[in-house]
């Protein structure tokens, strides 16, 4: 079975200041892993995903995600925060190619602040 | 090339009525997924179904909930006697046989 916890419900940070979203998983096979974004009344836009290739994930509006399987973690970072990624961003596992069925996260709202 | 098409965006019921939610997959695939988002909540899987199989309807309530994906037309989600619990965000995706999940804009219920 699968299942994601996503720390902090709330994330505030300042305009061009880093934004670290976390997100730690539970998967008893390789997981594929997924950050969605999701802008208010809209449905979810895949940001990246890791398929067990490369650790390190680019995704799109320069956000990246680290694959780390000794803490089960994969969380989501950018560099400088844009007034433009405000917005509700879920983490996601499913068990692998094949198994398209996501768990996501309850999700973390980041709020940037001028 | 339209992406995951639902309908209504926005559907008002009183208790005890019945709420349809269509969905209509991206071109090309044949696998169609429902999720329900309740309010400050993550999305929970419901029913995953390709044309005119259900796969996995785990996460339906047993009562009241049904899901179909015909061989023509939309996937519905029907909901009968609503109760205002059932109140959420409701979401369809589709993908191909091994591709992505593309997520539809959901469909807002509101049950009064």
């Amino acid at each position: 079975a699968q299942s994601v916890t996503q720390l902090g419900s709330h994330v505030s940070v300042s305009e061009g200041a880093l934004v670290l979203l976390r997100c730690n998983y539970s998967s008893s096979v390789p997981p594929y892993l997924f950050w969605y974004v999701q802008y208010p009344n809209q449905g979810l836009q895949l940001l990246l995903k890791y398929t067990s290739a490369a650790t390190l994930v680019k995704g799109i509006n320069g956000f990246e995600a680290e694959f780390k399987k000794s803490e089960t973690s994969f969380h989501l970072t950018k560099p400088s925060a844009h007034m433009s990624d405000a917005a509700e961003y879920f983490c996601a596992v499913s068990a692998g190619q094949g198994a398209q069925k996501l768990v996501f996260g309850q999700g973390t709202r980041l709020t940037i602040n001028p | 090339n339209a992406g995951v098409m639902q309908n209504p965006r926005h559907l008002v019921r009183r208790r005890g009525q019945e709420a349809r939610l269509r969905c209509s997959p991206m071109k090309g695939h044949s696998h169609v997924y429902w999720y329900r988002q309740l309010p400050e909540e993550g999305l929970k899987f419901m029913v995953y179904l390709q044309k005119e199989n259900i796969i996995d309807e785990s996460g339906m309530p047993k009562e009241r909930f049904s899901a179909e994906f015909p061989k023509e037309g939309p996937s519905i989600l029907r909901i009968q006697q609503v109760v205002r619990g059932d109140s959420a965000a409701y979401f369809c995706a589709s993908s191909s046989n091994t591709g992505e999940l593309f997520f539809g804009e959901g469909s807002r219920l509101t049950v009064l």
